[in-house]
């Protein structure tokens, strides 16, 4: 079955520390890819995307992501964590051009500690 | 201009009872979608509406779910004889189009709880 993976449920990091958040994907072409964030109380917020060309993309809040082919992944990284980070993350997968349902990974919870 | 707004943001209900959820999407933007969330889980998607098309209701659980777009804007999902499963955030998204290029611009969502 088709899906997306987010291995990470809570990821504790250190203000000012590296971030690394895993998505992974199973479908057979290349997908549209996205991560979200969801801070409290708010809805998602895109923070980048990726359709081709390039893969490596730089989004919003100083986040980037790769995405590496041959290991159907999708990671979203950040040098250096700020408190306001802390939030819930989301993989989606479009899996083909034109296909407006995403299907959404189950999240990772972002806690930064000072 | 102002983003995606539902309404409301908490609502209680006992088993059994009709609710009804509200999207307001943004204004000038063709798509609007539905998504469930469940504790613990990612994004579920309900319902997609594009202009005047037929909707996708594929994603819908069962029966008890419907929905509606009212002049190409404002949302409604209606959930009849809520059960105790049917509790999680309900979120509503509007986009320029229906091709994933555009992004899905989300609401605050609902947050169901059924007693």
């Amino acid at each position: 079955a088709q899906s997306v993976t987010q291995p990470d449920i809570h990821i504790t990091v250190s203000e000012g520390a590296s971030l690394e958040l895993r998505c992974n994907y199973s479908y057979g072409a290349t997908p549209y890819l996205f991560w979200y964030v969801q801070s409290p109380g708010q809805g998602l917020q895109l923070l980048l995307k990726y359709f081709s060309g390039d893969t490596l993309v730089q989004g919003i809040k100083g986040f980037e992501a790769e995405f590496k082919r041959s290991q159907s992944s999708f990671n979203l990284r950040k040098p250096s964590v700020h408190w306001s980070d802390a939030a819930e993350y989301f993989c989606a997968v479009s899996p083909r051009r034109n296909d407006y349902k995403l299907s959404f990974g189950a999240g990772t919870t972002v806690t930064v500690r000072a | 201009g102002a983003g995606v707004s539902q309404s409301p943001s908490n609502k209680v209900t006992e088993k059994g009872k009709d609710v009804e959820l509200r999207c307001d999407p943004i204004s000038g933007h063709t798509a609007l979608y539905w998504y469930r969330q469940s504790l613990g889980q990612g994004l579920e998607f309900l319902i997609y509406f594009q202009g005047n098309s037929a909707p996708d209701k594929s994603g819908l659980p069962s029966d008890r779910f419907s929905a509606e777009r009212t002049g190409g804007s404002v949302s409604t999902l209606t959930i009849q004889r809520t059960q105790q499963e049917d509790s999680a955030v309900y979120l509503c998204a509007s986009s320029q189009g229906g091709d994933p290029a555009n992004e899905q611009f989300f609401g605050p969502g609902t947050r169901l709880t059924v007693l």
